[in-house]
């Protein structure tokens, strides 16, 4: 079957760093995408990656390692509005959208 | 605001009840979908449109059904659910339904309860 894991709920500082893993199991790989989520809101995209290696966007930066089945979400300088839920979702052969149950990121002041 | 528009954003329904939630995108794209997001599970794809056509059916209960009267709108009605069809249901929209880096666009989701 198709999976994608990750962290059910993390707790960071705000001003500091954190990345938010996300792993996959899929029929073939088309991109990998991360969305953030506020309580009560839409999913917004933040990211796209499809080649490995590092995409940065501002504070924002994800990673991609398609042999490794793997990517990582790094937040710099948090904010308290970064406290949100953030879905990792990977693009399968069917060009079918895989969803993680997202990461719900906690900022503490 | 994400040119994504979901009416009623709340919405509580008994299970003999018929409802319908309806969402408007005004961003030109071809595709559009329903998801069904649940607590702490992954978004599930309930219905995907193509052109006003329907591409996508996964194994989703008849008494959820779609419409779509054109590319900008898309409707979901509800007869005789149950408690546990409450949900937050989300409506999409995308340039086309496939493409590797085909972003997806939601709107705000309807949150419903079935009493």
């Amino acid at each position: 079957g198709q999976n994608i894991d990750q962290p059910t709920e993390m707790t960071a500082t705000e001003g500091a760093i954190v990345q938010i893993n996300c792993t996959y199991q899929t029929s073939g790989f088309n991109g990998l995408f991360w969305y953030q989520q506020h309580a009560g809101e839409a999913p917004t995209f933040l990211s796209y990656n499809v080649l490995d290696g590092l995409e940065e966007k501002g504070r924002f930066s994800s990673f991609l390692s398609r042999s490794k089945g793997y990517s990582y979400l790094l937040l710099k300088e948090l904010q308290m509005k970064d406290s949100a839920s953030y879905l990792c979702a990977v693009r399968d052969s069917n060009y079918q959208l895989i969803w993680g149950a997202g990461t719900k990121l906690i900022i503490k002041p | 605001e994400t040119g994504v528009t979901q009416t009623p954003r709340h919405l509580v329904m008994g299970m003999t009840n018929k409802k319908s939630l309806k969402c408007e995108q005004h961003l030109g794209h071809n595709a559009m979908y329903w998801y069904k997001q649940s607590a702490k599970k992954p978004l599930e794809l309930m219905f995907v449109y193509s052109l006003e056509e329907r591409v996508e059916n996964n194994s989703v209960p008849s008494r959820f059904s779609p419409e779509c009267p054109n590319s900008s709108h898309l409707f979901l009605h509800l007869h005789t659910l149950q408690p546990e069809d409450s949900a937050l249901y989300l409506c999409a929209s995308s340039p086309q339904p496939e493409g590797s880096g085909n972003t997806i666009y939601f709107g705000e989701g309807s949150w419903l309860t079935v009493v």
